[in-house]
């Protein structure tokens, strides 16, 4: 019953060190989102997937990469890290679209120094 | 642009109804999704409406008015449990979410 994990949780970088958030659902969906939430703003979406294979870029990809090797994981990579980049990072999965919500994770809060 | 306006921040008491109100300029429109989110933890769906009228879960109910770009969310008998941030988000012609920056829902006792 673990729906949609995200790692690690927490994690504090320097300014240009990489590092690559990993989100896994169980729940078969073709659809993957990764949103970033920060103070005063609505999500916005970062890069999507459609399917295993796929990938595209959605409102804000620049600075992040990311990839979609097996159906249930979509990674977010971020190549040099910027304190620009501080936010809290959350996947979703959904089975389509129009009528199908989104299921998030718990978030992984990233600070950069 | 797209734009979705919602109030930063409402005060209720408990036992009370509020409404939280959401009014969107979108391209296009597949439909609006309300979610809850307490703080610290992962946003989880409420509601979903794409045809203009009332929609009733339980202590909760969604309205929308696609003419006028509206919608809104009842939440009746409040509860402490209640105290989260109220997100609204529309599916736009992409049918990718625009959201808005979400109300923080205070309950008093």
């Amino acid at each position: 019953n673990a729906g949609v994990t995200q790692t690690p949780k927490f994690r504090v970088l320097k300014t240009g060190q990489s590092m690559t958030l990993l989100c896994a659902q169980d729940m078969n969906h073709e659809y993957m989102y990764w949103y970033r939430q920060d103070p005063g703003m609505g999500l916005r979406l970062i890069h999507y997937s459609v399917g295993e294979g796929t990938t595209a870029k959605g409102e804000v990809p620049d600075g992040y990469n990311v990839s979609r090797l097996k159906k249930q994981n979509f990674l977010l990579g971020l190549e040099s890290a910027a304190p620009s980049q501080t936010s809290v990072y959350f996947c979703a999965s959904s089975s389509g679209t129009g009528f199908q919500p989104q299921h998030f994770g718990d978030g992984t809060r990233l600070s950069i120094l | 642009g797209q734009n979705i306006d919602q109030p930063t921040e409402m005060t209720a008491t408990e036992g009370a109804i509020v409404q939280i109100n959401c009014t969107y300029q979108t391209s296009g429109f597949n439909g609006l999704f309300w979610y809850q989110q307490h703080a610290g933890e992962a946003p989880t769906f409420l509601s979903y409406n794409v045809l203009d009228g009332l929609e009733e879960k339980g202590r909760f109910s969604s309205f929308l008015s696609r003419s006028k770009g509206y919608s809104y969310l009842l939440l009746k008998e409040l509860q402490m449990k209640d105290s989260a941030s109220y997100l609204c988000a529309v599916m736009d012609s992409n049918y990718q979410l625009i959201w808005g920056a979400g109300t923080k829902l205070i309950i008093k006792p």
